[in-house]
């Protein structure tokens, strides 16, 4: 069965640095997104991309944040400068169409802890 | 804005034995779909169930169904003859015109 796949599964990183979370969303699904899950709360939406945009985002998304798909098959988060607050577990998610039932397939997770 | 409510935090049920979590939502939509996520130990998320809102009949999926109100925008889920490994934290979520949005969570234990 088709997966989207994050690196790294976990990153270490000092406050103020930037970091990059990488996904590889399943290769025939057109829209992409990311969430946050602060440990032990709920999953939150960060960002959709489609056709090379961003086609929403929530207040969380500011400007330390930005999304890329720099070629066919990657999916990157970027955090400009990291905050010890960004510390969450990080999802990836893929779907072929946007208005769908099919659900999201997410990714195993990036595990982010700024120190 | 959608939002999706889940009031048990925590849930404990004794093997083999069956548990229903409750979940509610708010919207005006009239289109939409509703899923059931578990997240086991490992956080990944996995979907174990969908729900369209057009369609009155519940979902079903060998031992997970729903019970889906939609009048009373009432969407739970029931794990029947329940095993050890359905141990994990059960997301409810809801999907419009828009992004898909994430309950609470609520935290299921086994109990051997």
């Amino acid at each position: 069965e088709p997966e989207v796949t994050q690196t790294p599964s976990h990153q270490v990183t000092q406050m103020g640095q930037e970091v990059i979370l990488r996904c590889v969303p399943i290769s025939n699904h057109l829209y992409f997104y990311w969430y946050r899950q602060i440990l032990g709360q709920k999953v939150e939406f960060l960002v959709s991309f489609y056709n090379n945009e961003i086609s929403e985002k929530s207040e969380i998304f500011d400007d330390q944040f930005s999304v890329e798909r720099p070629d066919g098959s990657n999916f990157t988060l970027k955090i400009r400068s990291t905050k010890l607050e960004d510390s969450a577990m990080y999802f990836c998610a893929s779907t072929r169409q946007g208005r769908t039932g099919e659900g999201y397939t997410f990714g195993s997770g990036t595990r982010l802890t700024v120190v | 804005a959608q939002t999706v409510t889940q009031s048990q935090p925590e849930m404990s049920v004794q093997e083999a034995e069956t548990v229903t979590l409750s979940c509610t939502y708010d919207t005006s939509e009239s289109d939409y779909y509703l899923f059931w996520y578990k997240q086991p130990p490992s956080r990944q998320m996995i979907l174990v169930i969908r729900q369209e809102a057009y369609k009155q009949q519940n979902a079903t999926e060998n031992r997970f169904s729903v019970n889906f109100q939609k009048a009373a925008k009432s969407f739970s889920l029931k794990i029947s003859d329940s095993q050890l490994g359905d141990a994990a934290m059960y997301f409810c979520a809801y999907k419009g015109a828009q992004k898909l949005v994430f309950g609470q969570g609520t935290r299921l234990t086994i109990n051997p």
